[in-house]
């Protein structure tokens, strides 16, 4: 059926590089996307790929999309303690328009 | 920007209470979605809603029902609330198919239940 797996938990240290991986079973997915959860918030959208794209990049975000291999990754450049939060990856399968996917969620913690 | 709100962001309730959640939204969204959330599961659909009266199941209904009255109110109904549906629940809404931003969900800021 289909699935959205992603590592539970990431650290890393302030000024470094994050990258959060995650893996989709839905190879005719259309949208992938990049969620950003904060402390007591609900959802925020960060960033989406089309899936004819290979990469896609926002100021200090970067997502790659590996097609053959259904994985997607969100880089964040440049770590700031702000960006501690919960992030899902959530694919849109075809034919089903309304029922995203959504991934187990990353916790990111950044440290000083 | 499209708003979602969500009425309760805190609900305490006892075993075998109903209890109501509202969601409303701002932006004439066709489509509107009542979620799940529990630690290490990630989001689970529960129902969603394409038009006004109408309404599907997700992945997870049992226990739940939901009312689409108006377009912009999307209330989900826990008849007779259990301890295992204490969790988060989001709210989120979308445009139809084929119209701009049809491809973003929104979300509300949640409303958390502890069912005692």
């Amino acid at each position: 059926g289909e699935d959205v797996e992603q590592s539970l938990f990431l650290s890393v240290r302030e000024g470094d590089s994050s990258v959060i991986n995650c893996t989709y079973t839905d190879s005719s997915s259309t949208y992938l996307y990049w969620y950003k959860q904060e402390p007591g918030a609900g959802l925020q959208l960060l960033t989406y790929i089309f899936s004819n794209m290979d990469m896609k990049q926002d100021q200090r975000l970067t997502v790659l999309l590996n097609k053959k291999d259904k994985h997607l990754s969100l880089r964040i450049a440049d770590t700031q303690t702000g960006d501690s939060a919960i992030y899902f990856c959530a694919e849109n399968p075809s034919g089903g328009y309304n029922k995203l996917i959504f991934g187990a969620g990353t916790r990111l913690a950044v440290h000083p | 920007d499209v708003k979602v709100t969500q009425s309760s962001r805190y609900l305490v309730k006892r075993t075998g209470e109903k209890v109501f959640l509202e969601c409303v939204q701002d932006m004439d969204h066709e489509n509107m979605f009542w979620y799940r959330q529990d630690p290490g599961l990630g989001l689970r659909l529960i129902y969603f809603s394409y038009d006004v009266k109408m309404k599907e199941k997700g992945d997870i209904p049992e226990g739940y029902s939901v009312s689409r009255e108006k377009k912009e109110r999307f209330s989900l109904i826990l008849e007779s609330a259990s301890t295992n549906q204490t969790s988060m629940y989001l709210c989120a809404s979308r445009p139809g198919q084929g119209n701009s931003g049809a491809n973003v969900l929104t979300f509300g800021a949640g409303s958390r239940l502890t069912v005692l």
